[in-house]
């Protein structure tokens, strides 16, 4: 069993579906990153959070660390947002430890 | 700030050929992270070095990987001999105690035939 695990694996919207990417984890972690990897392979971080809720633009990130859940959620999805979602948690009890990856959410957003 | 740059962006090789992939963090970050990301395992941390030296290389599979730091604003990491099965994408990522958010490099995409 991955520390690490995110759900749905794949995912298909029409443009314009609200999205809901999930994240579990089942390690002690200081902070949790949500990051975006379009086809061609640059990784972009969207969000580090270590509690509550962060929210750029259309993304929102929210974290409860008590359920040791993640969510990152995506309104008015465009196909622009097409691309891979992946969580990591920085396991230990300073963010500068090591990330633990999850496997990654493939999102296909149709227009 | 240009963010963490990595050369060469494409690398093919033959098996046993050595191969160095280079990086080179944001100005002013203590982190320095080596990542490899393969179809069947995902993202993986190799090595992270914190002030040039080397912290945890647990990831790092075999003695035919080694990395080094010689100053703040370079790093490397060597294969050799190198072997089809370390073809991947291998990415660097920086980041301050500040802000403990890592920034990644574009990757290095090798290909070992």
């Amino acid at each position: 069993k991955n520390e690490v695990e995110q759900s749905p694996q794949n995912l298909t919207a029409q443009e314009g579906e609200f999205i809901t990417i999930n994240c579990s984890y089942s390690v002690g972690i200081s902070a949790l990153h949500w990051l975006q990897q379009h086809p061609g392979g640059g990784i972009v971080s969207l969000f580090m959070l270590s509690s509550g809720k962060k929210k750029h633009g259309r993304l929102i990130a929210t974290i409860n660390i008590q359920e040791k859940h993640s969510s990152l959620h995506i309104t008015a999805s465009h196909p622009r947002d097409s691309a891979v979602y992946i969580c990591a948690a920085y396991q230990g009890r300073y963010n500068t430890d090591k990330l633990i990856f999850g496997t990654g959410t493939r999102l296909q957003v149709f227009p | 700030d240009a963010g963490v740059i990595q050369s060469p962006r494409h690398e093919v090789t033959e098996m046993g050929q050595e191969v160095t992939l280079r990086c080179k963090p944001i100005s002013g970050h203590d982190y320095l992270f080596w990542y490899r990301q393969t179809m069947m395992r995902g993202l993986e941390l190799l090595i992270y070095f914190n002030n040039n030296v080397p912290i945890d290389d647990s990831g790092m599979p075999e003695d035919r990987f080694s990395a080094k730091m010689p100053n703040a604003s370079f790093s490397t990491l060597k294969i050799q001999p190198s072997e089809p099965r370390d073809s991947a994408v291998y990415f660097c990522a920086s980041s301050s105690i500040a802000s403990n958010e890592q920034f990644f490099g574009p990757g290095t995409r090798l290909t070992v035939l």
